[in-house]
């Protein structure tokens, strides 16, 4: 079994809508990340989580550490949004090393 | 701009050249990492520095060699590569080994072997 699971693996919205994309993880952990690749392929971090909801702009993360799953929310998608967006963990309470989701492709489209 | 900053953005090199990639940083941070991921498959974690030592190599093949100098430089020693190691290779710092906080991407090195 995987560590990580990430759904959808594609997604195409129409802009405007609003965006769900999920993470599941079968370990223990003290953080997740949220974080977004743009076809340059460059990684922003765009949320850590340790518990309870982050926003920042038209993005939510929420996180429940107990069901072992995280959410990231996009409001009023816009074409710009366009991008992987991936969840990345370190396993454990100690510890460096990422563990990551194999990647939402979202497309936009006006 | 992140704080991490990887160069060259885009090497094609033949399988018997010798390159290397470059990362920097300037966040004070003591760990830095090199990631690679190739088409279609997650990233994959290849090495770990803390304090310029060298502590995890995730059984990666010794045509891949990496060197820190410093805690602020990490370079990737590439020789006689193949055609499946083509792929997007990405350097990353953080502070300290605990739990991921603080964790910085680079933009990554597109390498194409021919």
């Amino acid at each position: 079994k995987n560590e990580v699971e990430q759904s959808p693996q594609n997604l195409t919205a129409q802009e405007g809508e609003f965006i769900t994309i999920n993470c599941s993880y079968s370990v223990g952990i003290s953080a997740l990340h949220w974080l977004q690749q743009h076809p340059g392929g460059g990684i922003v971090s765009l949320f850590m989580l340790s518990s309870g909801k982050k926003k920042h702009g038209r993005l939510i993360a929420t996180i429940n550490i107990q069901e072992k799953h995280s959410s990231l929310h996009i409001t009023a998608s816009h074409p710009r949004d366009s991008a992987v967006y991936i969840c990345a963990f370190v396993p454990g309470e100690y510890g460096n090393k990422l563990v990551f989701g194999a990647g939402t492709i979202l497309r936009v489209k006006s | 701009e992140t704080g991490v900053t990887q160069t060259p953005r885009h090497l094609v090199m033949g399988m018997t050249n010798k390159k290397s990639l470059k990362c920097e940083q300037h966040l004070g941070h003591n760990a830095m990492y090199w990631y690679k991921q190739s088409a279609k498959k997650p990233l994959e974690l290849m090495f770990v520095y803390s304090l310029e030592e060298r502590v995890e190599n995730n059984s990666v093949p010794s045509r891949f060699s990496p060197e820190c100098p410093n805690s602020s430089h990490l370079f990737l020693h590439l020789h006689t590569l193949q055609p499946e190691d083509s792929a997007l290779y990405l350097c990353a710092s953080s502070p300290n080994g605990r739990g991921g906080y603080g964790y910085t991407f680079g933009s990554g090195t597109r390498l194409t072997v021919v």
